[in-house]
């Protein structure tokens, strides 16, 4: 089966930094392309970022441009996201998900891992 | 490309046909997506490329559109359809979601 489990989420003071890591298993990893979607707390969905299967592309919501960077290690099955200067606009669950292949979208998703920044 | 949705609640009871709308900012031709999200949940994907069907989901649900305007219709239903629903386009950097339609059963 497909499944992404996510980790690396918690409590960060503003301005702080955090590595949410994301671990796949049951399909040919490297692929795929690979994303960040994140959920504040009672919103909607909101794509943050993404990357290709071999790195050669990466692409950000305008938001987190500058602050956070997406990385990929085809080798251990995992996508990375690198998060600085944090605000309180960054709370929210944080979800890893394939992007399909032949026009498919993200089509599967991982449970997310939970970020908190506050004081 | 901003995506709306309406209406933004609905309430229907159990065997009926409900109809959620999509409208993008500029044309995603045919690379709209519908979710659905169940409380604590992550989002599952429901149709892609405006209208197909990913696997495993029922028949009765369905999509329709192109360019700026799409719809998502829902025959017969059911209990388990409790859950809120959004809109993806595809089309272009950076991808967007609608901001999500609640689907309640009287």
């Amino acid at each position: 089966d497909v499944q992404m489990v996510e980790t690396g989420g918690g409590l960060v003071k503003p301005g702080g930094s955090l590595r949410l890591s994301c671990v796949a298993s049951g399909f040919s990893f490297n692929t795929y392309s690979m994303n960040w979607v994140r959920q504040a707390p009672g919103k909607g969905l909101e794509w943050v970022s993404s990357i290709t299967s071999t790195s050669g592309y990466m692409h950000y919501v305008d938001s987190v441009k500058g602050r956070f960077t997406i990385s990929r290690d085809n080798a251990k099955n995992s996508v990375y996201l690198h998060m600085d200067s944090l605000t309180a606009d960054d709370s929210g669950i944080y979800y890893c998900a394939r992007s399909g292949v032949r026009g498919v979208p993200l089509d599967s998703w991982g449970q997310g891992t939970l970020v908190t920044v506050s004081s | 490309i901003q995506l709306t949705q309406s209406p933004s609640t609905l309430s229907a009871s159990v065997g009926d046909r409900v109809n959620i709308t999509c409208r993008a900012s500029q044309t995603v031709d045919i690379w709209l997506a519908w979710y659905r999200q169940k409380p604590g949940k992550a989002p599952d994907l429901l149709i892609y490329k405006a209208s197909t069907l990913h696997s495993g989901v029922p028949s009765r649900i369905s999509g329709s559109g192109s360019g700026t305007e799409f719809t998502l219709t829902i025959s017969g239903l059911q209990p388990d359809d409790s859950a809120i629903y959004y809109c993806h386009q595809y089309n272009n950097q950076p991808k967007t979601f609608g901001p999500g339609t609640k689907v309640e059963i009287k």
